[in-house]
């Protein structure tokens, strides 16, 4: 079936640090790819998104690019800050021109950016 | 924008009674989703239900079950609660016809004692 798998954590960084989070994932179809983010308490908040090969989804500095070549989707920002500390999932769906798919997540991976 | 709405935010229940979940989606959704998410895990899908009949089930225990109503909203509904079942629960709601996202709701933290 489809999953989702991205690098372990947790990631520790020093603010304006590079961030990369890199994710891979395996599906049958074409699906769509989502970068989640949660921060300490809260629900599932959506960062990014890419629909198609070579899209690139982009939000608050962070952009991930969909390569389908090599089923990947990995998370970049250029410099983070504090407030980025968070957990972030990789996620897909399938869609397959469907009303009616779920959100498949990667395991998360926990940020934590220092001052 | 209207978003997804879950109450209660916060349950407390003892182990072996009953829950009930329930989630408004955003207007004009009429597909819902709910996901479990347990401590330090990834959120896991249960069940989903497009125009009010179940169009896809995940790893939901035979303990649970859910509808979609009339006017969308779903229920989740859990019976003889174990230790295991404490998470948090997602409700999220999509606009058929393929291609859009789900948007998901804050959640609501169940706590089996």
């Amino acid at each position: 079936g489809d999953s989702v798998t991205q690098m372990e954590g947790p990631v520790t960084l020093s603010e304006e640090a590079f961030l990369t989070i890199n994710c891979t994932y395996t599906a049958t179809g074409y699906p769509s790819l989502f970068w989640y983010v949660q921060y300490p308490g809260e629900g599932l908040q959506l960062l990014l998104k890419a629909t198609k090969a070579d899209d690139k989804g982009s939000n608050k500095g962070f952009e991930a690019t969909y390569r389908k070549e090599t089923t990947s989707f990995h998370l970049e920002k250029g410099s983070v800050q504090v407030s980025d500390s968070a957990v972030y999932f990789c996620a897909l769906s399938e869609g397959h021109g469907t009303s009616y798919d779920k959100v498949i997540f990667g395991p998360g991976t926990s940020l934590s950016v220092i001052p | 924008a209207a978003g997804v709405i879950q109450s209660p935010r916060h349950l407390i229940k003892e182990k072996r009674e009953t829950a009930t979940l329930k989630c408004y989606p955003i207007p004009r959704h009429d597909t819902v989703y709910w996901y479990q998410q347990g401590p330090g895990q990834d959120p896991q899908f249960l069940i989903s239900f497009y125009e009010k009949m179940q169009s896809d089930k995940g790893s939901i225990p035979d303990r649970f079950s859910a509808q979609q109503f009339s006017d969308y909203h779903s229920e989740l509904n859990m019976s003889s609660l174990e230790l295991g079942d404490s998470a948090l629960y997602f409700c999220a709601s999509r606009k058929g016809g393929g291609g859009y996202e789900q948007y998901f709701g804050p959640g609501t933290r169940l706590t089996v004692t």
